[in-house]
């Protein structure tokens, strides 16, 4: 069965310091792997995907994830944490191209300090 | 522009009451899904639809009903039989091949009162 752990439910980071954000999954088969970010009290924005292309995947905002199969990972990486980056992110894993069973991690909130 | 609309924003309900939560979308997609999400507990799948007329159950589906009588509209029902329904629901929406995965309606804040 397809799960999502994310190490560390709370992170924070100064301001121009790197963001590491850990997502670990398992999968019976090639996984299709997603990360979200979702802002108080709004819903979810898809900042990258994992298709089974390129293992280093460019998102929005300056974000990028590398998946590495041998360790069942898709980290989430960002040079320079801004201020706005500052919410709560998720790691997703499907089995599926049709998205029906898509599975959420518990989420990591990302504090950016000045 | 096409997106996912979710109404109301917030929405108190007595003890004993069922309410319905609005799920709209003008984007063309087949399946629609209804997220639960709790803090601390990332979402949880309750309903989902992937064509017109047909859904089904997800993790946490008792207490819940939903209907898809139109591809544009994925209304859930949250019923008095359903003991902790506060929480906050997020609609999304999804067309198999499509390359961005989920789209994401931004959520109604249910709270019993």
């Amino acid at each position: 069965a397809q799960s999502v752990t994310q190490l560390g439910s709370h992170v924070s980071v100064s301001e121009g310091a790197l963001v590491l954000l850990r997502c670990n999954y398992s999968s019976s088969v090639p996984p299709y792997l997603f990360w979200y970010v979702q802002y108080p009290n709004q819903g979810l924005q898809l900042l990258l995907k994992y298709t089974s292309a390129a293992t280093l995947v460019k998102g929005i905002n300056g974000f990028e994830a590398e998946f590495k199969k041998s360790e069942t990972s898709f980290h989430l990486t960002k040079p320079s944490a801004h201020m706005s980056d500052a919410a709560e992110y998720f790691c997703a894993v499907s089995e599926s191209a049709s998205y029906d069973k898509v599975i959420f991690g518990p989420g990591t909130s990302l504090s950016v300090i000045p | 522009d096409g997106g996912i609309t979710q109404s109301p924003k917030y929405l108190f309900r007595k003890e004993g009451q069922n309410v319905t939560l609005s799920c709209e979308q003008n984007l063309n997609h087949d399946a629609m899904y209804w997220y639960r999400q709790d803090p601390g507990q990332g979402l949880r799948l309750i309903y989902y639809s992937q064509i017109v007329n047909d859904f089904q159950k997800g993790d946490i589906a008792e207490g819940y009903s939903v209907s898809r009588e139109k591809k544009e509209s994925f209304p859930l029902t949250v019923t008095s039989a359903q003991k902790n329904p506060t929480a906050f629901y997020l609609c999304a929406s999804s067309t198999p091949g499509q390359t961005y995965g989920y789209t994401f309606g931004s959520g109604t804040r249910l709270t019993v009162v």
